[in-house]
């Protein structure tokens, strides 16, 4: 089977901006979960979606939103982009369960100049 | 609230040699699921062990193990006859019923 897919790998975007991030789970796979990697603070969980509907949420603030297709592909939004949003943004995907084993796909770098 | 703590941000190890990473957490739940996951350099996130709270044997993946003490919350990772291609964050993470939860990670490097 195919890996987790995140397009785009890379890039760059401009305070102000609005950026759209995508990810295409294991197929078959029915959740996905978003996360932001950064060097000072970690993996920190975004939110996490479970057949097209929002599962459970992270404490990040309202410029951050997800939204899930129905063949299991999400899209992750951020508006209003500010310095502090660059990072790498991990997606995962898991057949369903809560307690499944996360694969991971390699992430988007997100760079905010 | 569920943390997971990992107190050795940095470690090294020489190849061959065995080594082993600390990871602590806090939760009031009785069922959940404790994971090891590595992050080499520029490359993908992909789990390296995983124990089932329920569970008291201890898992084991050819080089890796842990040591599971649910009294203590604590779930170490043991990596045996340690390989260059071991060099890596090593992320420990807990998941009850809700959203996952990482430590901050631990960058183990093996030297030749």
């Amino acid at each position: 089977k195919a890996g987790v897919t995140q397009t785009p790998r890379y890039l760059i975007k401009t305070r102000g901006q609005q950026v759209t991030l995508s990810c295409s789970p294991i197929s078959g796979h029915r959740s996905v979960s978003w996360y932001q990697q950064t060097p000072g603070q970690g993996l920190q969980f975004l939110f996490e979606y479970f057949s097209e509907t929002q599962r459970n949420k992270g404490n990040f603030p309202g410029r951050f939103s997800g939204r899930q297709f129905s063949n299991s592909r999400s899209e992750m939004n951020v508006s209003t982009l500010e310095l502090g949003d660059s990072a790498l943004y991990l997606c995962a995907s898991t057949p369903g369960q809560e307690t499944d084993t996360q694969y991971f796909g390699p992430g988007t770098r997100l760079t905010v100049l | 609230a569920q943390t997971v703590t990992q107190s050795q941000p940095e470690m090294s190890v020489q190849e061959a040699e065995t080594v082993t990473l600390s990871c602590t957490y806090d939760t009031s739940e009785n069922n959940y699921y404790l994971f090891w996951y590595k992050q080499p350099p520029s490359r993908q996130m992909i789990l390296v062990i995983r124990q089932e709270a329920y569970k008291q044997q201890n898992a084991t993946e050819n080089r890796f193990s842990v040591n599971f003490q649910k009294a203590a919350k604590s779930f170490s990772l043991k990596i045996s006859d340690s390989q260059l291609g071991d060099t890596a964050m090593y992320f420990c993470a807990f998941t009850g019923h809700n959203d996952m939860r990482f430590g901050a990670g631990t960058r183990l490097t093996v030297k030749p």
